[in-house]
């Protein structure tokens, strides 16, 4: 049972232009939501993070999207660059879990020059 | 300088033998947690502890088992019961087990021989 979806397992995109990345989920009782961006052979990074009262929370070049009612979250990267490229995880929690996380599969990025 | 020290980076495993994997952490963070990664998969995880001593059970923990005698340390053994062991590993802390925001080490990638 996938509760956090990726289902675009790569996404290609020019540099400059934007990148968006799309995550879907099943149960409504997440409230919280994170992204994190991971190279080969290591281990993901925290990029940026949305509270379920919020629908938009942004960080420089990145800009993450909150759709509660579609239970659908989106990254969005603009502009991109070479250095973006990489393995990018969803995850959500649920406070009555005590918080932990679940991942999506990710999403492979390729920002070509 | 914080982190989390994973080691070693490349592990090989016999048939029907144990392994164990190192974590350490000097963020002086009470949560810690092991993930695997699988290609194609979100990360699964296996166990995670709230405070020395304790460790509750992930999504799949069947095959492997792990200790929390210090703060700083959770290491997780592979036994001969995983029959599926082949994974890369991910060590994660966050200051409490309700904090979101994990900090992973750099992995570790299990293969058997």
């Amino acid at each position: 049972d996938q509760q956090v979806k990726q289902n675009s397992p790569s996404l290609s995109v020019q540099e400059g232009r934007i990148s968006i990345l799309n995550c879907d989920y099943t149960n409504s009782m997440f409230d919280y939501f994170l992204w994190y961006k991971k190279y080969p052979a290591e281990g993901p990074t925290f990029l940026i993070s949305i509270s379920s009262i919020k629908d938009k929370n942004e960080d420089g070049r990145f800009t993450v999207f909150l759709n509660k009612s579609a239970k659908h979250l989106s990254l969005h990267i603009v502009p991109s660059q070479p250095g973006d490229s990489a393995v990018y995880f969803c995850a959500a929690s649920d406070d009555n879990q005590g918080g932990k996380l679940i991942f999506g599969q990710g999403t492979e990025l390729s920002v070509k020059p | 300088d914080g982190g989390i020290t994973q080691s070693p980076k490349y592990l090989f495993r016999k048939e029907g033998q144990n392994v164990t994997l190192s974590c350490e952490q000097n963020l002086n963070h009470d949560a810690m947690y092991w993930y695997r990664q699988d290609p194609g998969q979100g990360l699964r995880l296996i166990y995670y502890s709230q405070i020395v001593n304790d460790f509750q059970k992930g999504d799949i923990a069947e095959g492997y088992s792990v200790s929390r005698e210090k703060k700083e340390s959770f290491p997780l053994t592979v036994t001969s019961a995983q029959k599926n062991p082949t994974a890369f590993y991910l060590c994660a802390s966050s200051e409490t087990v309700t904090n979101e925001k994990l900090f992973f080490g750099s992995g570790t990638q299990l293969s058997v021989l």
